[in-house]
């Protein structure tokens, strides 16, 4: 399995809705990722996960929440999102850091509304 | 700050000509670099990569030029088809878990 799988692929929610965006890879990859893509405008880091502990957070808003229950699994709980939060997120896997390259799920089209 | 790439640009070739894409960079620190494709509704794919100690590396129809002097990075696409059409982003690392992403050039390939 070569893949990082994103559900859902798109999802619309309320300003007052909680949600959660899930990701999932079986490549044995260790560091997985959140990304946020605005339209035509590149990937912006938000989270990474090493080792299933987050190690790093972009000073994104409190209203998105990581989670890595375990080296498969990635979650993005939403919480009192603003229409400017619709984007597409990505999740991300790589083997490690530095010179090994990511894979990307094809992402979860966000609508706030 | 750091940054990677343009201003988004478009690039229009003519089925089976070559293409060039350009990326430049300002972090000297970086020693690793991808290039991705993203096609409409998907999400980057990786086409090929180059570490800092190579200027040239090929790949199947794709090469990617390195010049380290002057911090220009660019991938060349040979008899480019109309499957090529996409989005095209360059992407750096110093060696950590954060790749800096350029804001990417579309590629329309004309038929």
């Amino acid at each position: 399995d070569t893949e990082v799988t994103q559900t859902p692929k798109h999802l619309v929610m309320g300003m007052t809705n909680k949600k959660s965006l899930k990701c999932e890879q079986h490549m044995g990859h260790r560091a997985m990722y959140w990304y946020k893509q605005k339209a035509k405008k590149p990937p912006e880091l938000m989270f990474v996960y090493s080792y299933e502990k987050l190690s790093i957070n972009e000073s994104v808003p409190s209203r998105f929440s990581p989670e890595c229950p375990n080296s498969s699994l990635l979650n993005l709980h939403l919480h009192a999102l603003q229409p400017e939060d619709s984007a597409l997120y990505l999740c991300a896997s790589s083997q490690g850091g530095g010179e090994t390259g990511y894979t990307f799920g094809s992402g979860t089209r966000l609508t706030v509304v | 700050g750091e940054s990677v790439g343009l201003h988004l640009p478009t690039l229009s070739v003519q089925e089976g000509d070559n293409s060039i894409i350009n990326c430049a960079y300002s972090n000297s620190a970086s020693d690793y670099f991808i290039w991705y494709k993203q096609e409409s509704g998907k999400g980057p794919q990786f086409i090929i990569d180059i570490r800092s100690n190579m200027d040239k590396r090929q790949g199947q129809r794709v090469t990617v030029l390195l010049n380290k002097t002057v911090k220009h990075l660019s991938l060349q696409i040979a008899a480019t088809q109309p499957g090529d059409s996409a989005v095209y982003f360059c992407a750096e690392t110093s060696g950590t878990y954060k790749y800096i992403f350029g804001t990417g050039t579309r590629l329309k390939v004309l038929a």
